[in-house]
Formats: C-alpha cells, structure tokens, sequence
C-alpha cells in the first residue's frame, strides 16, 4: 500500500496571500495524483487530477505540481471560500490511498 | 448535471449489517464505461476507499475491509449499493458514493462526482 503524507497538517493563511500545501508518497506514483477540497459538512470535490490538471470548473487560482513522490497544491490569492481541508489521493495502482490532509485556516 | 444520493439506515447495531443505496440521476449508470465506489470518513478522521464496482460488473475491494463489504449494481433502478457485515464501532462514519473515472494507464482512478454522504452510526 502507498502511504501518503500531507504536512503541514494546518497551515494558517491570511485572505489574499499565496497557500502552499504539500503532500509525499512512499513511493513513486508518477503523476498520477489528485487533489480534493471538503468543507465542513460536505463532499469532497476534486481540483487537480493528474497532479496538475485542474477540473471542470475549477478556479485557476488553484495549481497543482509535481512527479514521483513529491507534490504541491498552490492557491495563488486565497479567497474567504478557500478555507477548506485539502486531500492529496494517489492512483497509481487499482489501491488508491488518500492523504490525512492539511486544514488551511483563516489566520 | 450527475447526482449521487446515498440512503439507509443510519444506525446499526454492532454485528450486524450496514446497508446503503446510492441513487444516480442525471445520467445512466452503464453508459461511459465508468465505474462507481463507497468511501467512508470517521468523525474528524480522513477518508478511506472502501471498493468499487467496475461498469461489467466486477468488483474491488479495500484489503482491509474484503471479508466483510459486498458492492452490488441495480441497473434497472440506476443505482448501486454496499453492504458491510460484522460492524462494529469502528465502522461508524459518514459513507460517500463516488463516480470513479479510470486511467488505464495507471490501472488506478479518482473520484469526479461524490453524494453528499450518509452518517452510519454502530452503536447498541
């Protein structure tokens, strides 16, 4: 099983400024890498797929980067909605892993 | 636009079994080739894959939950369901279905379109 691991697990963030979250595999999944957002009470909803990829819909503030082990989801001007719990999720085998997650906090 | 919708009981007793539906309207469950997933989220916890059904009808589970979960597809009634037997409290969470979209290249897949999720509670 590949291990994810998101740090840091909260990162407070003031609104307008640049949020950089990461997340490590234990090995190598290439780029087969999604991010997710959940809000209190709701879904998770993708952003990223295919490490850098953003969904349907998704705002281009939000980017992803990375390969192999090493990934980042950056939220270039972050808006009062954007205060979330973020998910980094692996696919690179039919046993997909997710990471703990890192809370991003109004600061 | 697809919408997903889980229903069932939301309290279980331990031992026995937990049973959701998921309803899928806006779209058929058997055409585009996708398949559809159960993931589940202890209280404050994060989230855990718990299996899926592919659109022919073969299914994956987690290793960690296999013994116990069963993964059915109701085309007629374009909707799918899990059953997770043996609870116990461990297994209380909030239960999400998923549309999963595959990459064959990677023999793995994500998650594009989520219900809302349906608290399941194992307690006596």
């Amino acid at each position: 099983e590949i291990v994810m691991t998101q740090s840091p697990a909260t990162l407070s963030v003031s609104p307008g400024e640049r949020a950089t979250l990461s997340c490590r595999a234990s090995q190598s999944v290439s780029s087969n890498l999604a991010w997710y957002q959940q809000k209190p009470g709701q879904a998770p909803r993708l952003l990223i797929y295919g490490a850098s990829i953003r969904a349907t819909g998704i705002p281009a503030r939000f980017s992803g980067s990375g390969s192999g082990t090493e990934f980042t989801l950056t939220i270039s001007i972050l808006q009062s909605e954007d205060f979330a719990v973020y998910y980094c999720q692996q696919y690179n085998n039919w046993l997909i892993t997710f990471g703990q997650g890192t809370r991003l906090e109004i600061k | 636009q697809l919408q997903l919708q889980e229903s069932g009981s939301g309290l279980v007793k331990p031992s026995q079994t937990l049973s959701l539906t998921c309803a899928v309207s806006g779209g058929s469950i058997s055409s585009g080739g996708y398949s559809w997933s159960w993931i589940r989220q202890p209280p404050g916890k994060g989230l855990e894959w718990i299996g899926y059904i592919y659109h022919s009808g073969s299914t994956y589970y987690n290793p960690s939950l296999k013994s116990r979960v069963t993964i059915s597809v109701d085309r007629s009634k374009n909707q799918f369901s899990l059953k997770l037997s043996s609870v116990t409290a461990a297994d209380t969470a909030v239960y999400y279905c998923a549309r999963v979209v595959p990459v064959p290249a990677a023999r793995g897949y994500y998650f594009d379109y989520w219900g809302q999720g349906t608290l399941v509670t194992v307690s006596s």
